[in-house]
């Protein structure tokens, strides 16, 4: 199957400073990518859609200052959470679907960020 | 909108059967999801069902209903590796996720 990866898996950063999540698609295109955040016992909520060569298309109450995303090209998404706040500590997971437009989507392994 | 429900705990014995509802009522419907999510680390794909019926796929089957706006995942001869969150998530470009089902099986 189609796999998705994420880098880096965890990370620990002080309030205040930045952190960039990579999600890339390792054997297939993926126009479009999608973050999700995920709190302890709680479900996955959608973040934003990434779009390949345009701009992202952030959920309602996801501030697109502070969560900050670029899909450069067709493997690679990447997340850049500014400002970082223990608040937004938090287990994020980007997920890719194929250019074919298959309709699974296929999901990375997940980055826990940590701040401090 | 979405609005995705199902259980929040279910436990059941290895070997035995255990049914997980998930009832939803969005503005629209493109198909129905089941993924499994094991503490700390990504879904994993189950099944996708987008027209009515029961949809099987070794131990795990799906079924829809979307008229009722209904859907169970059914696990057979529960294994303690099944033990893990079910989410039941709708849409097809974007998805809605309800906030999981977990299951405990024990020996």
């Amino acid at each position: 199957g189609a796999v998705v990866s994420q880098h880096p898996s965890w990370v620990i950063c002080k309030s205040g400073t930045s952190v960039k999540i990579e999600c890339r698609s390792l054997d297939f295109q993926a126009t479009t990518m999608f973050w999700y955040r995920q709190f302890p016992k709680q479900s996955l909520m959608l973040m934003a859609t990434s779009n390949e060569g345009s701009k992202a298309t952030y959920e309602q109450g996801v501030e697109k200052d502070k969560f900050l995303i670029n899909h450069a090209s067709l493997t690679l998404s990447t997340l850049t959470v500014t400002s970082a706040h223990p608040e937004d500590s938090s287990f994020y997971i980007c997920s890719a679907r194929e250019t074919s437009g298959a309709y699974e989507q296929y999901f990375g392994p997940g980055t826990r960020l940590t701040v401090t | 909108g979405q609005n995705i429900d199902q259980p929040t705990e279910m436990t059941a014995t290895e070997g035995a059967i255990v049914q997980i509802n998930c009832t939803y009522q969005t503005s629209g419907f493109n198909g129905l999801f089941w993924y499994q999510q094991h503490a700390g680390e990504a879904p994993t794909f189950l099944s996708y069902n987008v027209l009515d019926g029961l949809e099987e796929k070794g131990r795990f089957s799906s079924f829809l209903s979307r008229s009722k706006g209904y859907s169970y995942l059914l696990l057979k001869e529960l294994q303690m590796k099944d033990s893990a969150s079910y989410l039941c998530a709708v849409g097809d470009y974007k998805l809605s996720f309800g906030a999981g089902t977990t299951v405990t099986v024990r020996a």
